[in-house]
C-alpha cells in the first residue's frame, strides 16, 4: 500500500505558485520523499525528491517539514501544461525498493 | 541519450488470448519494472527485473511473466487474457544507489482485451 496521503483534486489560477500537500506520517530515516506527475496518457515523470534538506530543481521546489511528517511539491508559475496528476511517494533510494504509488491529486490548472 | 521505448503503443486482443509486451530501457540503464494501470487508477506495480533476474513481484498472478534481456530490454508476457487486463502497460528502467535520481517511464501501451 502506499504510504502516503494527497487530496484527490487541486486547482490553481494559472500563473500563480501550486502548492500540493503530501502527507507521510510513518516515513523512516532512511525514505526519500519523491513526486512523480503524470500528464493524461503519458508514462509518469520524474519532477524532484528529498531526504530533509529542502530542495529546488528547474521543475518545483520540494519543502519537507522537519519531522518530515509532510512535504509541500511547489510548481512557482503554474502553466496549462502543469495539469496532471501529481504522485508523492516515499521509497528508499535503493534499487530493490519498488516504487508504489497511490491515487495522487489530480491538479487543474485554470486559465 | 534515450529515454525508454515501449512497443507496441495500442494493441486489442481477445480474452484468452496471450500478449508480449516490449520494453527498451534507457541506456546505462540495468534495472527494469513494469505497471499496469487501470483507468483512473496509479500504476500498480508488477515486478522487477534487475539483471535478468526477478527482483520483486506485485500482487499479480503467475500468468503474468517477464523477462531481461543482456542488454537489459524487457518483455512482459500475459497469457489467458481476461477482460479486467484492459490497461496501460508501463515500464521504467533505472540505475539506481544512493544518488537515485528515479524511474525514467515510458509512454505506455494501451491494450484493450474484448
Amino acid at each position: 500500500d502506499a504510504k502516503t496521503t494527497q487530496p484527490t483534486s487541486m486547482d490553481c489560477a494559472e500563473g500563480r505558485a501550486a502548492n500540493l500537500p503530501c502527507n507521510h506520517s510513518t516515513i523512516s530515516g532512511n525514505e526519500y520523499v519523491y513526486w512523480y506527475r503524470q500528464i493524461h496518457s503519458q508514462g509518469p515523470q520524474y519532477i524532484i525528491h528529498g531526504l530533509k534538506n529542502n530542495e529546488t530543481n528547474e521543475m518545483a521546489s520540494l519543502i519537507i517539514t522537519e519531522d518530515r511528517k509532510s512535504s509541500t511539491l511547489i510548481l512557482p508559475h503554474a502553466t496549462l501544461r502543469d495539469t496532471a496528476v501529481y504522485y508523492c511517494i516515499v521509497r528508499v533510494a535503493r534499487r530493490d525498493d519498488k516504487i508504489i504509488f497511490g491515487k495522487g491529486t489530480r491538479l487543474h490548472i485554470l486559465p | 541519450e534515450t529515454g525508454v521505448t515501449q512497443s507496441p503503443t495500442h494493441l486489442i486482443k481477445t480474452r484468452g488470448q496471450q500478449v508480449t509486451l516490449r520494453c527498451s530501457s534507457q541506456s546505462g540503464h540495468n534495472t527494469v519494472s513494469w505497471y499496469q494501470q487501470a483507468l483512473g487508477q496509479g500504476p500498480q506495480f508488477i515486478f522487477q527485473y534487475y539483471r535478468e533476474e526477478e527482483n520483486g513481484r506485485g500482487n499479480f498472478p503467475p500468468r503474468f511473466s517477464g523477462l531481461q534481456f543482456p542488454n537489459y530490454s524487457s518483455e512482459l508476457n500475459v497469457n489467458a487474457l481476461e477482460l479486467d487486463d484492459s490497461a496501460l502497460y508501463l515500464c521504467a528502467s533505472s540505475l539506481t544507489d544512493i544518488s537515485d535520481y528515479g524511474y525514467t517511464f515510458g509512454s505506455g501501451t494501451r491494450l484493450t482485451v474484448v
